[in-house]
């Protein structure tokens, strides 16, 4: 069946570093691929999403490409902050949109 | 604005009690979820609906049930049967294919 195998963590990184957060997929036919983030105490927010091969998702300096060819979607950014500690989750969309599948977290620390 | 509810922010249940919580949304979706996660562990689907007055099973419903009688509503009810609670429940809608939005989640907790 699909499934979302995403990077285990704790990450943490300090301030200004470059993050890289990795994320592959198992699915049959076309899926689409979202990153969402998570704050303590909170419910999930949509960060970015790709719904086709090379796409590229981009929202508040981070970046994830639709790779077909290495079933990834990797979440980057090039300078973290320490705003965005939190908990990321890579999640895919099957081809008939009714099944969604997460990964199960990566949590983020950032350090000044 | 449009979004998703849920409350009570926290719940707290004795044992052998049942305990309903509220999942409203006002962003004429059809479908609606229901996940468990627990600490540093990912999401867990419970129940899920993709029209009113129907659902279906996701990978952990024994303990749990749901009913869909209005588009915009999807309460969870927690049973005595259900023998290990204590966790945050986050509620999501769709219209599918498209993304899930997620509520702000309510965190249960058995005494």
């Amino acid at each position: 069946g699909d499934s979302v195998t995403q990077m285990e963590g704790p990450v943490t990184l300090s301030e200004e570093a470059f993050l890289t957060i990795n994320c592959t997929y198992t699915a049959t036919g076309y899926p689409s691929l979202f990153w969402y983030v998570q704050y303590p105490g909170e419910g999930l927010q949509l960060l970015l999403k790709a719904t086709k091969a090379d796409d590229k998702g981009s929202n508040k300096g981070f970046e994830a490409t639709y790779r077909k060819e290495t079933t990834s979607f990797h979440l980057e950014k090039g300078s973290v902050q320490v705003s965005d500690s939190a908990v990321y989750f890579c999640a895919l969309s099957d081809w008939t949109g009714n099944q969604f599948y997460f990964g199960t977290g990566t949590s983020l620390t950032v350090i000044p | 604005d449009g979004g998703i509810t849920q409350s009570p922010k926290y719940l707290f249940r004795k044992e052998g009690q049942n305990v309903t919580l509220s999942c409203e949304q006002n962003l004429n979706h059809d479908a609606m979820y229901w996940y468990r996660q627990d600490p540093g562990q990912g999401l867990r689907l419970i129940y899920y609906s993709q029209i009113v007055n129907d659902f279906q099973k996701g990978d952990i419903a024994e303990g749990y049930s749901v009913s869909r009688e209005k588009k915009e509503s999807f309460p969870l009810t927690v049973t005595s049967a259900q023998k290990n609670p204590t966790a945050f429940y986050l509620c999501a809608s769709s219209i599918p294919p498209h993304t899930q939005y997620f509520g702000p989640g309510t965190r249960l907790t058995v005494l």
